[in-house]
C-alpha cells in the first residue's frame, strides 16, 4: 500500500525566510508526486509535479521540490516567504496513469510579518 | 491550463430534501473523475471514482445509495447528495484526470449545509 506523510500540520515562517514544507511517501512501485496548495474554501491548485524525470522540480509561485528516492522524500522550499503563501498544502502520490491520488494530511503554513 | 467547473459553489438545503452537485472539465475531456469529502481542517477523503460511461466505484465506507454519482460524458460528473441530513455537510470537491493522464485538475469545491 502507498502513504504519504506529511510531517508538521502547522508551520510558522516570517516573511522573506525560507518555506520548508516536509513530504515523505510510501510506496512498492515509482511513484508520481504532486503538491497541492488549497486556499479557503476553495480547490486544490498544482504547485508542481514529480514524473520521473528532473529530480529537481520547479513549480508555481517560486516554489520547488527535490525528490530523493535514498530518502523517500519530497520536499517543498521557497527562498522568500510572501504573505499570500499562507495557505494550506497537501503533498500527493499516485503509482500509475490510471491510480488515483493518495493525499497526505496537510500543513498549513502561517506567514507573519 | 485545464480548468474544472464545480457548482455550486454553496448550497444549504433542508434535511431530507436531496443536492445535486455538477464538475465539468471546461477544456479537456476527463475520463476519470474522483469526487472527495473534506472535514474543516482536516485532508481530502476519496469518496468514489468516476469511469465515464461506467458504474462508479466507492471507496470503503461510503454508501453507493446516500451519494449517488453519475458520470454520463467525458466532461461532466454529478454528486447527488440523497435525502440529506446535517451530518452530510462538509465540503465537497471534484477531480479530473484527462485522457492522456497528464494530471489531475480540481474544481473549486462546494460547501454543503444541511440544517
Amino acid at each position: 500500500a502507498q502513504s504519504v506523510t506529511q510531517l508538521g500540520s502547522h508551520v510558522s515562517v516570517s516573511e522573506g525566510a525560507l518555506v520548508l514544507l516536509r513530504c515523505n511517501y510510501s510506496s512498492s512501485v515509482p511513484p508520481y508526486l504532486f503538491w497541492y496548495v488549497q486556499y479557503p474554501n476553495q480547490g486544490l491548485q498544482l504547485l508542481l509535479k514529480y514524473t520521473s524525470a528532473a529530480t529537481l522540480v520547479k513549480g508555481i509561485n517560486g516554489f520547488e521540490a527535490e525528490f530523493k528516492k535514498s530518502e523517500t522524500s519530497f520536499h517543498l522550499t521557497k527562498p522568500s516567504a510572501h504573505m499570500s503563501d499562507a495557505a494550506e498544502y497537501f503533498c500527493a502520490l499516485t503509482t500509475g496513469t490510471a491510480s488515483k491520488l493518495t493525499f497526505g494530511t496537510g500543513t498549513r503554513l502561517q506567514v507573519t510579518l | 491550463g485545464a480548468v474544472v467547473s464545480q457548482h455550486p459553489s454553496w448550497v444549504i438545503c433542508k434535511s431530507g430534501t436531496s443536492v445535486k452537485i455538477e464538475c465539468r472539465s471546461l477544456d479537456f475531456q476527463a475520463t476519470t473523475m474522483f469526487w472527495y469529502r473534506q472535514f474543516p481542517k482536516q485532508s481530502l477523503m476519496l469518496m468514489a471514482t468516476s469511469n465515464e460511461g461506467s458504474k462508479a466505484t466507492y471507496e470503503q465506507g461510503v454508501e453507493k445509495d446516500k451519494f449517488l454519482i453519475n458520470h454520463a460524458s467525458l466532461t461532466l460528473s454529478t454528486l447527488t447528495v440523497t435525502s440529506a441530513h446535517p451530518e452530510d455537510s462538509s465540503f465537497y470537491i471534484c477531480s479530473a484526470r484527462d485522457i492522456q493522464g497528464k494530471g489531475y485538475t480540481f474544481g473549486s469545491g462546494t460547501r454543503l449545509t444541511v440544517v
